[in-house]
């Protein structure tokens, strides 16, 4: 089955520019998160969706950050007037449910900020 | 402040050597899980331990959960080219789930 798919693959951007990511979690998963990874670094909890409740938003660093996910399956990430300390991996990943269950991740944005 | 921190942040071995990798908190979890990071992929679960001092093997891979379940270790024999990657410990704390800091591990032939 399809797993998580994320695009593009890359994206080069001037600074000051907006970018929006796209996930398109796995069929039937009510969980969704979006992370931030720098280089060879560990995973920087960024937002999480879990069904028709309230997104935990705690983890964005700026009100420059902000995610939708519309009827419940694919999220959007939007990242405005873009800095180039926001350039870094962003993974999405999609769960069945709870909190605990397996994550699956999808192969992430690579965002590039010049 | 990383609520999990592993070490070595770094770690590169020859084919063969064995070696322990270490995710520690000073909180309290339910479960912890350990993923495993390629270049250009996202991370892939390896295994979920729930009880403290709990301890799961896969393969040459050896996992186990501290009593108090603040800590957990990952343990590789003879270590092989293809346990390249980023490991990553990971739990749920709260309403948010933590990654830790990661350990990137070299094999080389």
């Amino acid at each position: 089955g399809a797993g998580v798919s994320q695009s593009p693959s890359n994206k080069v951007t001037e600074k000051g520019k907006d970018v929006e990511l796209r996930c398109d979690p796995i069929s039937g998963h009510t969980a969704l998160y979006w992370y931030r990874q720098s280089l060879g670094q560990g995973l920087e909890f960024l937002i999480y969706f879990q069904g028709n409740s309230a997104p935990d938003k705690s983890g964005l660093p700026s009100d420059r950050f902000s995610a939708e996910r519309t009827g419940g399956s694919v999220s959007t990430l939007t990242i405005q007037r873009t800095q180039q300390e926001d350039s870094a991996v962003y993974l999405c990943a999609s769960s069945a449910n709870r909190l605990t269950d397996t994550q699956y991740f999808g192969p992430g944005t690579r965002l590039t900020v010049l | 402040t990383q609520l999990l921190e592993q070490s070595p942040q770094f770690l590169s071995i020859q084919e063969g050597e064995n070696l322990t990798v270490y995710c520690n908190s000073s909180s309290v979890f339910s479960s912890l899980q350990w993923y495993r990071q390629e270049p250009g992929e996202g991370p892939v679960l390896l295994v979920t331990v729930v009880t403290g001092g709990e301890v799961k093997k896969l393969k040459r891979l050896t996992f186990q959960f501290g009593d108090a379940r603040k800590d957990s270790s990952l343990h590789i024999t003879a270590a092989q080219p293809g346990d390249t990657g980023l490991y990553l410990c990971a739990g749920a704390y709260g309403n948010q789930f933590y990654f830790g800091t990661g350990t990137s591990l070299t094999v080389i032939p």
